[in-house]
């Protein structure tokens, strides 16, 4: 049962290069969400999809973009990477309340992002 | 004021010991209230789980939430080497609403 898959693991960019982070979730859950921590900050969220088709901005979203390709797959670009953006960012998934659900976040692994 | 505080420790305790963990909230809408444990580069695993007031007990583990002070606690009794990692609380107002975390305590037990 892989759950979130995050892809890459490990990533070093330039400052002004871009990239993609990946994010899949084999669960069937309707919301994805992008977190990134940093030493000392906790968990902040960036963006996050309540549907498939629908996104929103979170507490700190400049510099990124997100797109809900489908169900399954929720993914994080930068455009113009900074040194600012450098940290580890986890995707999550969350099932839709009732039913028994709890409304749990289910974590990736994390993606560790250096920008030089 | 940032919506969710908790202090970051870290914490060193002994084996055995009981740890104490807690986070002060401002939004008087929160009514999901969760632990997550998180271990070293690894992500965060659901722990606790509590809906509204009162408390919960899982083996070890017990979590309080007061909404009328708004404050939740986590208790660990017995405390093993296994329970070193960092705690985040975390809470939302619905089940469809992004859930705001603490900073996280860094804990360590000592062998």
């Amino acid at each position: 049962n892989a759950g979130v898959t995050q892809t890459p693991k490990f990533q070093v960019l330039k400052t002004g290069q871009s990239m993609t982070l990946q994010c899949a979730q084999d669960m069937n859950h309707n919301s994805m969400y992008w977190y990134r921590q940093d030493p000392g900050m906790g968990l902040r969220l960036i963006y996050y999809s309540a549907s498939e088709g629908t996104t929103d901005k979170g507490e700190v979203p400049n510099g990124y973009n997100v797109s809900r390709l489908n169900k399954r797959e929720f993914s994080l670009r930068l455009e113009s990477a900074a040194p600012s953006q450098t940290s580890v960012y986890f995707c999550a998934s969350r099932p839709s309340p009732g039913q028994g659900n709890t409304g749990e976040l289910f974590f990736g692994e994390g993606s560790r992002l250096t920008v030089l | 004021q940032k919506e969710v505080e908790q202090d970051p420790g870290p914490l060193s305790v002994p084996e055995g010991a009981i740890v104490s963990l807690n986070c002060t909230y401002s939004n008087s809408a929160f009514q999901y209230f969760m632990w997550y444990r998180q271990y070293s580069r690894k992500g965060p695993e659901l722990l606790m789980y509590t809906y509204s007031s009162g408390n919960k007990e899982d083996g070890r583990f017990t979590a309080q939430v007061d909404k009328s002070s708004k404050y939740i606690s986590l208790f660990i009794r017995d405390s093993q080497p296994s329970d070193s990692a960092t705690y985040l609380c975390a809470m939302s107002e619905t089940g469809n609403t992004p859930l705001v975390f603490g900073k996280g305590t860094r804990l360590s037990v000592i062998a």
